[in-house]
């Protein structure tokens, strides 16, 4: 079975701090993405990954970053959160197009920065 | 770039009554997929129906079902009979079609929340 694993379901964290959220996929997937979630935006591409080490900016990528060492993980870094990053986070994952497209999301991770 | 816009914020039906949700888009490409997604309270975001738009034939999944216009750039989903558990916050996505790296990105709507009533 599809499995895309978001290893904090609820954050809080203060402002300033650093903050990982981690994103793991046993499907052997060569693309990877994070978005965030927010009420009356809907869903807007932060980072995506099509390979290891390999990241492409999304629409939103201010104040994030990206880590992938691994084929099957996709970190996404606040460097210095702020209050504005309160959010829903979504990880996905795919094979690349030539494999298929359908895109399979994680649980979601809500971060609250106070 | 593409934008997809759902009109709808906010529907509610009766359970067993049909219900149509509005999405429409806008694109300069000719060939892309369209998507329709599915968020329940769980939050785990789940693949409804998906439509290739060189496919005239519209697609059906059991009790959900498309009208794709592609020349007026609609792409509505219908459920049928629906179901307590049809409710949900529905996202309709854009993707490009190809085989270029970066074609696989979806661009959202902002969602339609519908609201099956016992």
């Amino acid at each position: 079975d599809v499995k895309v694993t978001q290893s904090s379901r609820y954050l809080v964290k203060r402002t300033g701090e650093k903050v990982f959220l981690e994103c793991v996929q046993d499907m052997d997937h060569e693309n990877m993405f994070w978005y965030r979630q927010d009420p009356g935006l809907g869903l807007r591409l932060i980072y995506f990954s099509y390979d290891v080490k390999m990241k492409e900016k999304g629409d939103i990528p201010e104040g994030y970053s990206v880590s992938r060492e691994k084929k099957e993980r996709f970190s996404l870094i606040l460097e210095s959160a702020s209050t504005n990053q309160t959010s829903m986070y979504l990880c996905a994952s795919s094979f690349p197009p030539w494999r298929g497209n359908t895109i399979y999301f994680g649980e979601g991770s809500w971060l609250t920065v106070v | 770039a593409q934008t997809v816009t759902q009109s709808q914020p906010e529907m509610s039906v009766q359970e067993a009554e049909t219900v149509t949700l509005s999405c429409t888009y806008d694109t300069s490409e000719n060939n892309y997929y369209l998507f329709w997604y599915k968020q329940p309270p769980s939050r785990q975001m789940i693949l409804v129906i998906r439509q290739e738009a060189y496919k005239q034939q519209n697609a059906t999944e059991n009790r959900f079902s498309v009208n794709f216009q592609k020349a007026a750039k609609s792409f509505s989903l219908k459920i049928s009979d629906s179901q307590l558990g049809d409710t949900a916050m529905y996202f309709c996505a854009f993707m490009k079609h190809g085989t270029n790296f970066g074609n696989e990105k979806l661009t959202f709507g902002t969602g339609t929340r519908l609201t099956i009533i016992p």
